[in-house]
């Protein structure tokens, strides 16, 4: 298996805050990684796929970089609605493994 | 409207079984890899299974490989998880979801996601 981590583990920020997310995988997943948003009680909604491609419908204030072992997710200006807790997945192969998730709250 | 929809969660005891299903509505169904991924109380997200579009190819995580048996109903539109010897760290809301599968490669990122069924494996 391939161990992913994700720091930090929580983040509080103000709206309007740049946000910067960081997801480690223990070895090399080429660009194979995507971003997963779940806010309480939902199910997680994909944000970005391919380490930097955007889901349609996904706001332009997510974007998401990185390749190999080190990724990053950020979120340009933080909104009311961007607290919630944020989860990398790799899928380099027939088993998909997520981290720990972040989870980002309202300072 | 485009989305999965989970049934048969429930109570049951250890070394019981419970069949997931999960309905498909609103796209190509027959096309798609399809998942079962779950979240125990609190905690973070857990692939489990993974099953190709023509059922040929299926896939299990080490936890449940022996237990659970994915399997799924085109026709039907259908996902179906039966699970068995069910113990108590399966205790987790289980969610159907879809790979963006194309003609020739499936993704193994998931870009659909149902609500959830709840399973919980008390005495």
């Amino acid at each position: 298996d391939i161990q992913m981590t994700q720091s930090p583990s929580t983040l509080s920020a103000s709206v309007g805050d740049r946000v910067t997310i960081t997801c480690r995988a223990s070895q090399s997943i080429n660009s194979w990684l995507a971003w997963y948003q779940q806010k309480p009680g939902k199910a997680p909604k994909l944000l970005i796929y391919q380490a930097s491609s955007l889901e349609s419908g996904v706001p332009s204030r997510f974007s998401g970089s990185g390749s190999g072992t080190e990724f990053t997710l950020t979120i340009s200006s933080l909104q009311p609605e961007d607290f919630a807790i944020y989860y990398c997945q790799q899928y380099n192969g027939y088993s998909p493994d997520f981290g720990p998730g972040t989870k980002v709250d309202i300072k | 409207e485009v989305q999965l929809v989970e049934s048969g969660g429930g109570l049951v005891k250890p070394g019981g079984s419970l069949r997931l299903s999960c309905a498909a509505s609103g796209f190509t169904f027959s096309t798609h890899s399809m998942n079962w991924v779950r979240q125990a109380p609190g905690k973070g997200l857990e692939w489990v299974s993974s099953i190709s579009s023509s059922s040929s190819y299926i896939y299990y995580a080490d936890s449940v490989k022996g237990r659970f048996t994915i399997s799924r109903d085109n026709a039907k539109n259908s996902l179906y998880l039966q699970m068995n010897s069910l113990r108590a760290e399966d205790t987790a809301v289980y969610y159907c979801a879809r790979d963006p599968t194309t003609v020739v490669t499936t993704y193994w990122y998931f870009d659909l996601w149902g609500r959830g069924t709840l399973v919980t494996v008390s005495s």
